[in-house]
């Protein structure tokens, strides 16, 4: 089975500029997360949808950052205007509500904001 | 909010030597996740803990979980280079089971052939 799948990989982009990571969750799971790892603050929990509705953003840093999921296997995280302090890496991960909640995480996305 | 202090934060091993990793939360424990991260990559979940007292094994990976102090361990026997990596554990940061993690920031492992 394919396991969660995150696109670019890697992202250059200058500040200013819009910036849409994408991810496809693991078939059958209706539970997606998106994180932010970086050194000084570890791994965060940006926003968290339930059948494909958001049901905690609170970590959403602010209005720059949007998330949205349209369907079931399909997610993208936007930030416009993109920061340096955006860098990052972005993680999505997915899981099933029912049986175990355990999250099976993407490869990510490295991102770079000069 | 619940933090988790992960301690070492960095480990440099012998290979064949025996190594262990603590996890302390600032609150109650509803269930324990343990990943391993090789560098460039996502995180690989390893083993999840739900009950006090359980105690769960992937290979020679053995996790144990401790309510009353609030911590769980992670044991690597015989450790090998492709032990290598950080090692994170998540816990249910809402104790309603809704599978949202608070993460700790890593016990960065290597292991020297």
């Amino acid at each position: 089975d394919a396991g969660v799948i995150q696109s670019p990989r890697h992202e250059v982009t200058e500040m200013g500029q819009e910036v849409t990571l994408r991810c496809k969750p693991i078939s059958g799971h209706n539970s997606l997360f998106w994180y932010r790892q970086t050194m000084m603050r570890g791994l965060e929990l940006l926003i968290y949808f339930n059948n494909n509705v958001p049901i905690d953003d609170s970590g959403m840093p602010e209005d720059r950052f949007s998330a949205k999921m349209p369907n079931a296997s399909f997610s993208t995280l936007k930030i416009q205007p993109s920061e340096p302090r955006d860098s990052a890496v972005y993680f999505c991960a997915s899981s099933r509500t029912s049986g175990s909640p355990s999250q099976y995480f993407g490869p990510g996305t490295r991102l770079t904001v000069l | 909010s619940q933090e988790l202090e992960q301690s070492p934060q960095s480990l440099i091993v012998q290979e064949g030597k025996n190594l262990t990793i603590n996890c302390t939360s600032s609150k109650t424990l509803y269930g324990l996740y343990w990943y391993k991260q090789k560098y460039g990559e996502g995180l690989i979940f390893l083993m999840m803990l739900q009950k006090g007292g359980e105690e769960k094994s992937h290979e020679k990976i053995t996790a144990k979980l401790d309510e009353k102090k609030q911590q769980s361990s992670l044991h690597i026997t015989a450790s090998q280079p492709s032990h290598a990596g950080i090692y994170l554990c998540g816990a249910d940061a809402s104790g309603a089971g809704s599978y949202q993690l608070t993460f700790g920031k890593g016990t960065k492992l290597s292991v020297i052939p």
